[in-house]
């Protein structure tokens, strides 16, 4: 079966420090992968993709993510956090299926920054 | 646990036909989010209510209008269908929004719409 797990319901990082968002998949496929942010009664936002280009893919906002296939994993980092870098997270794998494709959304990963 | 409920999971229309999405949220959820994806697309967000109000606006054609009911459940309709609109729609509920920070966004399962 396919699935995401983002590893952390909440990430508390102070400004200006690193930030780390971990995802770990499973797909028989071969997936295309995405990171999306949603700010508080906002709708998702695309920060980054994967589709089997570069396996480290820069996004907005400074972010980026590495594909690790040996790891099944495509975490998302940022050197410097910013204030308004405070938002949920969502890792969403999507991919072919027999029936047309499908797309599954990690739980989330709330990112705190402090002044 | 109660999730995100959507129906149909699957709906098949001809072209200029209308479609209606019906999306329940959570219980005790007030916030309501639609999704459109297609084949090999990025989900796009579409609309969003909180507390039966609409609260943020996407890249929702205007072939579409949705609302929240008293029951906090959701319906999207479309009409005047295009092939184009074949895609996956996205339900999603949170617990609030603002200040409240916490709240973490649940997905439905999707609904599957064909224009044929």
């Amino acid at each position: 079966a396919q699935s995401v797990t983002q590893l952390d319901s909440h990430v508390s990082v102070s400004e200006g420090t690193p930030v780390l968002l971990r995802c770990n998949y499973s797909s028989s496929y071969s997936p295309s992968l995405f990171w999306y942010v949603q700010h508080p009664n906002k709708g998702l936002q695309l920060l980054l993709k994967y589709t089997s280009a570069a396996t480290l893919v820069k996004g907005i906002n400074g972010f980026e993510a590495e594909f690790k296939k040996s790891e099944t994993s495509f975490h998302l980092t940022k050197p410097s956090a910013h204030m308004s870098d405070a938002a949920e997270y969502f890792c969403v794998v999507s991919y072919a299926d027999t029936g047309g494709f499908k797309t599954i959304f990690g739980a989330g990963t709330r990112l705190f920054v402090k002044a | 646990a109660a999730g995100v409920i959507q129906s149909p999971r699957h709906l098949i229309k001809e072209k200029r036909e209308t479609a209606t999405l019906k999306c329940y949220p959570i219980p005790r959820h007030d916030t309501v989010y639609w999704y459109q994806q297609g084949p090999g697309q990025d989900p796009q967000f579409l609309i969003s209510f909180y507390e039966k109000m609409q609260s943020d606006k996407g890249s929702i054609p205007d072939r579409f209008s949705a609302q929240q009911f008293s029951d906090y459940h959701s319906e999207l309709n479309m009409s005047s269908l295009e092939l184009g609109d074949s895609a996956l729609y996205f339900c999603a509920s949170s617990g609030g929004t603002g200040a409240r920070l916490g709240n973490t966004i649940y997905f439905g399962e999707g609904s599957w719409l064909t224009v044929v």
